[in-house]
């Protein structure tokens, strides 16, 4: 089956400092990535949609130049925060959608636990 | 906008009890429903869906029901395993095909 590959699942970085995280379809391409957010013991809140070769769409309330999404690829999508600060301290999880499927073909990766200090 | 409603947990059941977690939704047009599972330290993983009314998703023993008149999908599975343990997502999709979802329901099953 399709297999979305998160890289890291965890990372420490210091206040100020840029973390990327990456999110790779490895056996199918994906025109279309979203990145959720996810606090604890709280739900996944959509954070933007990766178009590639496109500009991200960011949901309402979420800071482009911080959270900044790059999409140059058909099987690479990078998130990555500028300036961390420890409120930024969060589970990530990206997912991706198989070209030319419906929504039910989402595939989500194992997820990055960042924790800002 | 569109919002999912699940109950909250934690829950907590012995082996081989009745499952039950309940979700509601709200959304113009005809969405589609899914259940997402997360296992601990994992990403999520789709459990089961149902893109229109009255279809019945299933997989692994566990069931749900697009009930438009209801605008329900409540998760069930007649007899739990300790394996089951795992955070429980109930979603939606749009015409726009974003996914929105449930605040999550932890099940925890004792032996």
């Amino acid at each position: 089956g399709a297999v979305v590959s998160q890289h890291p699942s965890w990372v420490i970085c210091k206040s100020g400092t840029s973390v990327k995280i990456e999110c790779r379809s490895l056996d199918f391409q994906a025109t279309t990535m979203f990145w959720y957010r996810q606090f604890p013991k709280q739900s996944l809140m959509l954070m933007a949609t990766s178009n590639e070769g496109s500009k991200a769409t960011y949901e309402q309330g979420v800071e482009k130049d911080k959270f900044l999404i790059n999409h140059a690829s058909l099987t690479l999508s990078t998130l990555t925060v500028t300036s961390a600060h420890p409120e930024d301290s969060s589970f990530y999880i990206c997912s991706a959608r198989e070209s030319g499927q419906r929504s039910y073909g989402y595939t989500f990766g194992s997820g990055t636990r960042l924790t800002v200090v | 906008g569109d919002s999912v409603t699940q109950m909250e947990g934690p829950v907590t059941l012995s082996e081989e009890a009745f499952l039950t977690i309940n979700c509601t939704y709200t959304a113009t047009g005809y969405p589609s429903l899914f259940w997402y599972v997360q296992y601990p330290g994992e990403g999520l993983q789709l459990l089961l869906k149902a893109t229109k009314a009255d279809d019945k998703g299933s997989n692994k023993g566990f069931e749900a029901t697009y009930r438009k008149e209801t605008t329900s999908f409540h998760l069930e599975k007649g007899s739990v395993q300790v394996s089951d343990s795992a955070v429980y997502f109930c979603a939606l999709s749009d015409a726009n095909e974003k996914l929105t979802f449930g605040t999550g329901t932890r099940l925890t099953i004792i032996p």
